[in-house]
């Protein structure tokens, strides 16, 4: 199976300020790349897909790049209902494969 | 509007068996893939399975494969999820997720834009 690495497994941050976490997969998987960000006590929730896809709805303030093997979720300014555990998944071959998720706090 | 419910978790003896239910209402079911995802207490997500949308294809995670078995009955608009052999570390929340899927240039990409609340099973003694 493919492994996904994310970094930093938590960072701490402020309002206004820009956060990028990383996504590494042990392999090539193109751009089958989703994140996904979860609240304490919710369901995810799509952010983005095809590595840079953005979902309809979630504001323009994430976005994603990468392809390959390195891939970058970033927040350009924080805003206070951010604050929640990121996760990448690979949706390349099966099974599919979560990062370990980055808590942003 | 989607919605996606989750039943039939509970506490469970190792070995045991249960079967987990999402009910979808707001969309047209048999249009779309289903996964099952799961977490454990205060750890990350798991992909666990998912199926096609007459049924035809159906993928596991290792951990899982030979005890769980998904299926859908797109009649009644509902995935669900056989849980044999059941182990401690298969207690976790068990979400259900709507996968509409994005069809570029021949790929085609998970999008799993709607997701249930989850339901909780407990395998402990």
């Amino acid at each position: 199976a493919i492994q996904m690495t994310q970094s930093p497994s938590s960072l701490s941050a402020s309002v206004g300020d820009r956060v990028t976490i990383t996504c590494r997969a042990s392999q090539g998987i193109r751009n089958d790349l989703g994140w996904y960000q979860q609240k304490p006590g919710q369901a995810p929730k799509l952010l983005i897909f095809a590595a840079s896809i953005l979902q309809s709805g979630v504001p323009s303030r994430f976005s994603g790049s990468g392809s390959g093997t390195d891939f970058t979720l970033t927040i350009s300014s924080l805003q206070p209902e951010d604050f929640a555990t990121y996760y990448c998944l690979q949706d390349y071959n099966y099974p599919r494969t979560f990062g370990q998720g980055t808590k942003v706090e | 509007e989607v919605q996606l419910v989750e039943s039939g978790g509970g506490l469970v003896q190792p070995g045991g068996s249960l079967r987990l239910s999402c009910a979808g209402s707001g969309f047209t079911f048999s249009s779309d893939w289903m996964t099952w995802v799961r977490q454990a207490p205060g750890k990350g997500l798991e992909w666990v399975a998912n199926i096609k949308r007459d049924g035809s294809q159906k993928n596991y995670v290792d951990s899982v494969k030979g005890r769980f078995t998904i299926s859908r009955d797109n009649t009644m608009n509902s995935l669900y999820l056989q849980m044999n052999g059941l182990r401690a570390e298969d207690t976790a929340v068990y979400y259900c997720a709507r996968d509409v899927g994005y069809n570029s240039g021949g790929t085609y990409y998970d999008v799993h834009d709607h997701w249930g609340q989850g339901t909780l099973v407990t395998v402990a003694s």
